[in-house]
């Protein structure tokens, strides 16, 4: 089983839907992040969570919202899909009690298409 | 702020050869951490290869290998007997040392690995 589990894989909706994307893992970190990737842009930063009750933006949050429900589960909220969120989505996590210099581990990807 | 960049949209290498990735990043830190992740066609995030800044002494991972050079802001990634599977985007990215652990990326390179 995957460590860091995105639902769903992929996701074709249309413009103005609620939509929410869910993380969970099983790593026990306490840091997990979501980054979204376009195409010649690479990955960007969404939001970030640091633990349950620390939760931040990271340089592109406008249009997105983001709950962190236990440590193990960070999902990420389009209220109103727009066709420019159209995106690959990706969860990530870390471990800030493993020293400093650890990698972040990313799930699978959410393919969000919006019509 | 801090920003990578990756100058070569697409690379091609053959089988068995080498190649090299480019990756430039500014920073006005002394001390950070540089990462190269891999994303094959099924579209994880792999790490392939990690550096810390205040070490000298490129990493080396297998046949992946770094040209590490602080003074010029240098991050190259030398992938020696290719092979098919090596075929992926791969991601420079920089993390600082302290603070929050956020990852920003490059924009990537495709590269394809021909027989």
């Amino acid at each position: 089983d995957a460590d860091v589990t995105q639902t769903p894989r992929n996701r074709i909706t249309k413009t103005g839907k609620r939509i929410m994307l869910e993380c969970s893992q099983t790593k026990g970190h306490d840091r997990m992040y979501w980054y979204r990737q376009d195409p010649g842009l690479g990955l960007r930063l969404i939001y970030y969570s640091f633990d349950v009750k620390d939760i931040n933006k990271g340089e592109i949050s406008d249009g997105y919202s983001v709950s962190r429900q236990a440590q193990a589960k960070f999902s990420l909220s389009l209220e109103s899909a727009i066709p420019n969120q159209t995106a690959l989505y990706f969860c990530a996590t870390s471990d800030s009690l493993a020293g400093s210099g650890q990698p972040q581990h990313f799930g699978d990807g959410t393919r969000l298409s919006i019509l | 702020a801090q920003t990578v960049t990756q100058s070569q949209p697409e690379m091609s290498v053959q089988e068995a050869e080498t190649v090299t990735l480019s990756c430039t990043y500014d920073t006005s830190e002394s001390d950070y951490y540089l990462f190269w992740y891999k994303q094959p066609p099924s579209r994880q995030m792999i790490l392939v290869i990690r550096q810390e800044a205040y070490k000298q002494q490129n990493a080396t991972e297998n046949r992946f290998s770094v040209n590490f050079q602080k003074a010029a802001k240098s991050f190259s990634l030398k992938i020696s007997d290719s092979q098919l599977g090596d075929a992926a985007m791969y991601f420079c990215a920089y993390r600082r040392l302290r603070g929050t652990d956020k990852l920003i990326f490059g924009t990537g390179t495709r590269l394809q690995v021909f027989p």
